[in-house]
């Protein structure tokens, strides 16, 4: 079935370098997201890509969709330890039960001050 | 009030009882989900129900059985619980034919002894 794989499992950096999160799908994608769990909560949606080769930014995050529509990856750039949790990527595939999101296992990313 | 609220917060439950974990939600989504979610291991599925009819096995549903008793309401329950199925648990709505996000609950923190 599908799979999406997502690297690394954790990331530890010093508040002020960079932070990347990777996904890979088994499968070509309807639609990727992105979600953020903080620690102790819930995930919560941060954004979806759906275009092949798609790039979207939110203040010091940078999101793109691969053009075969398979990987995606998420960059911070200068972390702060408000960026403190866990990001997964879900993947969506194309109708019936490949329409549900599929999570990867999600990258625990922490900011050293 | 949360979009999806899930009851109760947290359980301890002792092996080879019964215990229900309940979740219902304010979207008017049709889809609801069971995730469940372990250290290193991310979301996973453990069933999905596209209406109240209409309820489906997910990748890890053995040992557990869900309830589709409204649009709102989707009841997870474990007949005879075991230590292993020591785990955070999430329900979750969507309206993938939309394209929309997911929503979770807040979660269910479930320790059994």
């Amino acid at each position: 079935g599908q799979q999406v794989m997502q690297i690394p499992q954790y990331q530890h950096v010093q508040e002020g370098e960079d932070f990347t999160t990777y996904c890979n799908s088994s499968t070509t994608l309807s639609n990727i997201q992105w979600y953020k769990q903080r620690p102790g909560g819930h995930p919560v949606f941060l954004i979806q890509l759906v275009k092949s080769g798609e790039v979207k930014k939110q203040k010091r995050l940078t999101f793109q969709f691969g053009e075969a529509k398979k990987n995606s990856s998420l960059h911070i750039t200068a972390t702060q330890t408000t960026d403190v949790g866990t990001y997964f990527c879900a993947g969506r595939g194309y109708g019936g039960s490949q329409g549900n999101l599929i999570f990867g296992k999600g990258t625990k990313l922490s900011v050293k001050p | 009030d949360a979009d999806v609220t899930q009851t109760p917060r947290n359980r301890i439950t002792k092996t080879g009882k019964r215990i229900m974990l309940e979740c219902s939600q304010t979207k008017g989504h049709d889809r609801m989900y069971w995730y469940r979610q372990d250290p290193g291991l991310g979301l996973r599925l453990i069933y999905y129900s596209f209406d109240v009819k209409d309820i489906n096995k997910g990748e890890i549903s053995d040992g557990y059985s869900v309830s589709r008793q409204a649009q709102a309401k989707f009841s997870l329950s474990l007949e005879s619980a075991i230590p292993n199925q020591t785990a955070l648990y999430f329900c979750a709505t969507s309206d993938p034919f939309r394209g929309t996000e997911a929503f979770f609950g807040q979660g269910t923190r479930l320790t059994v002894v």
